[in-house]
């Protein structure tokens, strides 16, 4: 079973407008974290947001917000006022105790935002 | 702003070739990651590794890969006979305890 499943395997937006990605996530351990990464086209990872299974509000930054539920087991990144740049592949992934200290990444498969003037 | 580095960028090497990916993580950061992202698909956790030894790795993660903290700070994937499959892109990251994981730009390996 995918323990993250993106739908959306592309999304178009206008430019200035909000866009909601979607995230789903399959856990059974009571401490997890969640994480939106952006891949631009020139390859490199770029961290957005992050939001841990016992935060109580939804975590923001800046133009980025996490829509988070805990019962639907649902993670949606929403962007507001979308800007050109934010044309990318955006990675929802899953942390997970794994026995100890360290906290392997599981990733979805992205979803391609193309922004549109 | 501290930065995860790699090198080399990109690295072409022939079928059953060794290579050596390299990474420099975050100074202050213990623990060290490896991933993998085939084209055009996800990306995909290889290993972990923490006071020296592996804390976890995958089943990708067979006895053709090795990774070795040679020093202070580097921190470093083998690969021993390289086969066209392994041909991806190569992400190191490092983190705090329980921090967020900061990605490299990644090392892009063809193999021929």
């Amino acid at each position: 079973a995918q323990k993250i499943t993106q739908t959306q395997p592309g999304m178009f937006v206008q430019e200035k407008e909000a866009v909601t990605l979607d995230c789903t996530y399959d856990t059974s351990d009571p401490s997890y974290g969640l994480f939106w990464y952006k891949q631009p086209s020139s390859g490199e990872m770029i961290f957005l947001i992050y939001q841990g299974s016992y935060d109580q509000q939804n975590a923001t930054e800046g133009r980025y917000s996490l829509n988070f539920q805990k019962a639907r087991k649902s993670a949606n990144l929403v962007i507001s006022a979308s800007q050109l740049g934010d044309s990318a592949m955006y990675f929802c992934a899953m942390r997970e105790f794994s026995g100890g200290s360290n906290y392997k990444l599981t990733f979805g498969k992205g979803t391609l935002l193309t922004v549109n003037p | 702003e501290p930065e995860v580095t790699q090198t080399p960028s990109h690295q072409v090497t022939q079928m059953g070739q060794e290579v050596i990916l390299r990474c420099v993580p975050i100074s202050n950061h213990l623990y060290f990651y490896w991933y993998r992202q085939i084209l055009g698909q996800k990306v995909e956790f290889l290993v972990s590794f923490y006071n020296n030894e592996i804390s976890e790795k995958s089943e990708i993660f067979d006895d053709q890969f090795s990774v070795e903290r040679p020093d202070g700070s580097n921190f470093t994937l083998k690969i021993r006979s390289t086969k066209l499959e392994d041909s991806a892109m190569y992400f190191c990251a490092s983190s705090v305890e329980g921090g967020e994981q900061f990605f490299g730009p990644g090392t892009r390996l063809t193999v021929l």
